[in-house]
Parts: structure tokens; C-alpha cells; sequence
């Protein structure tokens, strides 16, 4: 158990529609980083927020928004939901967010199907 | 900009075989971090190691061992003799340290299947 939450583990929506994704980090963890994995594309970075700022962004769609809450837990929201949208949603967190980079705990990931 | 390239999609080996999984990364910061992670079939991310760009040391973990080589922008991964539970699928990834900037980028990954 990495101490990463996501919630839902599962989702199946149609097209068009918005959904929400929420990780909680690991306790003490100020940055959380959101990837996306889909079947070929390997682990896509979208966005990272640390201690609620925002701090590096990735090929993170227009239709796709995060935040970090002052309680440090975030959320993914995902628009205008495209078939090709259907991927697997890893949050991760870490304890560093400066120039000393260090080891991401990932959450199990929330797979979302569009159908 | 920071690049991995894993160019071995897929490898396949017999069980007690040593495998070599390779990683050649692009950066133009003279800091940054490389990583390893392994996703087993039940789709977790689990963190191997983590090397900066300063320690250029081989390290031993077992049966895993890595080889940082700077001057050819590398970092192998082997797995000496080879189990069945090292059937994953492996990320090499990558993290420019400088101020402002700290994403870190995987590559494509390696899925290694281990052949009893």
C-alpha cells in the first residue's frame, strides 16, 4: 500500500460528459503529479501541484482541469469525455516539489471507460 | 526538452536468464534524476531506484543491478537470473531538476515476460 488514494478505481461514462477523479496523498506529501496511461502511449505526464500551487504542466488537454486543495488532496476533471479519453489516471505523490526530486508513490489508478 | 527512450518494446527470456532492459534519456540540465519503476501485471507503479545526476555508481539490489553511464546519456537495468515474478512491465523515467520545472517524464516501457 503506497498511502496514495484515488477514487473511483472505475468509471464508465458516454461521451460528452464530465467526470472527476480524486487522489489523496500520502500524508506529509505536498506534491501530487497526474498521469495518464493509455494501451500505446506509455505513462503521459498531465500536471503537477505542490503545496497547492501549480507547478509543472505536461500535454494536459484544454478539456482537462486539475487543483490542490488546502488539505493537499486533488482533483482531475475531465470534460467534453472523447472515446479516446479511456485510459487508466494515476495520481502520485512526493515529498519534494523544489529542485531535489524524489521518489513518487503511486495510487492505483482510476480507469475510466467512455463509451 | 527531456526525452526517454526505451527502445526495447517488448523482451522475452527464459527463467534463471539475465536480461539487460535499456534506457537512453535526453536532457540539456546538467542536474536531474533518473528513475526505474516496475508495473507487475496487477497494474501498480512500484518505485526500483532513483540515481542523480552527480552519482554515477553502478548499484547492486540483489538481483537487480543498474549501470548509469553519463557519457552515453544511459541507465541500464539488469535482472540477473531472471524469475517469473519479474514479468512486469519496466519505466525507465526522468527529471530535470532545475528551479520552477520538476515533472517527471517516463519512458514507454519494456514489457519483459519471464518464460518458466
Amino acid at each position: 500500500d503506497s498511502g496514495v488514494t484515488q477514487t473511483p478505481k472505475h468509471l464508465i461514462t458516454a461521451t460528452g460528459q464530465r467526470v472527476t477523479l480524486r487522489c489523496s496523498p500520502r500524508s506529509g506529501d505536498l506534491s501530487v503529479y497526474w498521469y495518464q496511461q493509455s494501451l500505446d502511449q506509455g505513462l503521459q505526464f498531465l500536471i503537477q501541484y505542490y503545496n497547492g500551487e501549480e507547478r509543472a504542466k505536461g500535454n494536459i488537454l484544454e478539456r482537462f482541469s486539475a487543483q490542490q486543495f488546502p488539505d493537499l488532496h486533488s482533483e482531475l476533471n475531465l470534460s467534453s469525455l472523447e472515446l479516446g479519453d479511456s485510459a487508466l489516471y494515476f495520481c502520485a505523490s512526493s515529498v519534494f516539489g523544489g529542485t531535489d526530486t524524489g521518489e513518487l508513490f503511486f495510487g492505483e489508478g482510476s480507469r475510466l471507460t467512455v463509451l | 526538452a527531456q526525452k526517454v527512450t526505451q527502445a526495447q518494446t517488448e523482451i522475452s527470456v527464459v527463467e534463471k536468464e539475465d536480461v539487460t532492459l535499456d534506457c537512453v534519456y535526453e536532457t540539456r540540465d546538467t542536474t536531474y534524476y533518473l528513475f526505474w519503476y516496475k508495473q507487475p501485471p496487477s497494474g501498480e507503479l512500484v518505485f526500483l531506484i532513483r540515481r542523480n545526476s552527480f552519482d554515477e555508481q553502478n548499484e547492486i539490489s540483489g538481483r537487480y543491478s543498474w549501470n548509469f553511464q553519463k557519457s552515453t546519456s544511459s541507465f541500464n537495468f539488469t535482472i540477473t537470473a531472471s524469475q517469473v515474478v519479474d514479468s512486469a512491465v519496466y519505466f525507465c523515467a526522468l527529471s530535470e531538476a532545475g528551479i520552477g520545472d520538476d515533472k517527471i517524464i517516463f519512458g514507454k516501457g519494456t514489457r519483459l515476460h519471464i518464460l518458466p
